[in-house]
């Protein structure tokens, strides 16, 4: 077990482009999560899924913002037409239903500059 | 609503010297809590973890933490620090409201060791 795998760890584009970043969890995680986290703050929390099922979203995810987990495997998350203020380290975490602490394992992340 | 407050930004330690980091939480319920480690560029480790039991907690790398629920806190301690514990450290708080354990951070505190 590899851990929570994240590509690619660094994009660069320029604004009103789309992007698209990829996560893999830990295989046996049924829980997925996707945090932003700008300079000089902690992660914050964009949404997460229960398997497939997209269970909630923060009001930090615009229309601009869509993620999916098709599989209940690994999750995208793209972002369309972006902007300056959209770059920010994208993070993934993990994490299994049953477990009682409910740790998070998290990915590397994915570095996102808007030109 | 959950929130963390960590109110040192930055700290610069000597190696060698002891370490204390703070941590103060609101959540409504019993809370889940954590302290994960970041190094520049990369994702978060978590270093230890409380959710029941018994408040002092032992984590990796020779750190524990005190859950002191009568003032809201959860401070991370180490008693003699080494250069390699220099990088950025988060308090978070979660609780499994609605299924799922969506963790909120602090801003963090950027530990400095000085030689």
């Amino acid at each position: 077990d590899t851990g929570v795998s994240q590509n690619p760890r660094h994009k660069i584009t320029k604004r009103g482009q789309n992007v698209t970043f990829r996560c893999d969890p830990i295989s046996e995680h049924n829980r997925l999560y996707w945090y932003r986290q700008t300079l000089g703050q902690g992660p914050e929390f964009l949404t997460y899924f229960q398997n497939e099922a997209q269970l909630e979203k923060s009001r930090l995810l615009s229309d601009r913002f869509s993620a999916e987990r098709p599989k209940g495997s690994f999750s995208t998350l793209e972002i369309q037409r972006t902007e300056q203020g959209d770059s920010a380290m994208y993070l993934c975490a993990s994490s299994f239903l049953l477990a009682a602490s409910g740790e998070l394992f998290f990915g590397e992340g994915s570095r996102l500059t808007v030109l | 609503a959950q929130s963390v407050t960590q109110p040192d930004i930055h700290i610069t330690v000597s190696e060698g010297a002891s370490l204390e980091l703070r941590c103060n939480y609101s959540y409504g319920a019993t809370p889940y809590l954590f302290w994960y480690v970041q190094s520049p560029g990369q994702g978060l480790q978590l270093l230890l973890k409380y959710f029941s039991g018994d408040t002092l907690v032992q984590g990796i790398k020779g750190f524990e933490a005190e859950f002191k629920r009568s003032q809201s806190s959860f401070n991370l301690r180490k008693p003699s620090v080494h250069w390699s514990d220099a990088a950025e450290y988060f308090c978070a708080v979660g609780g499994f409201t609605g299924g799922g354990n969506k963790l909120t951070f602090g801003t963090g505190t950027q530990l400095k060791v000085e030689l």
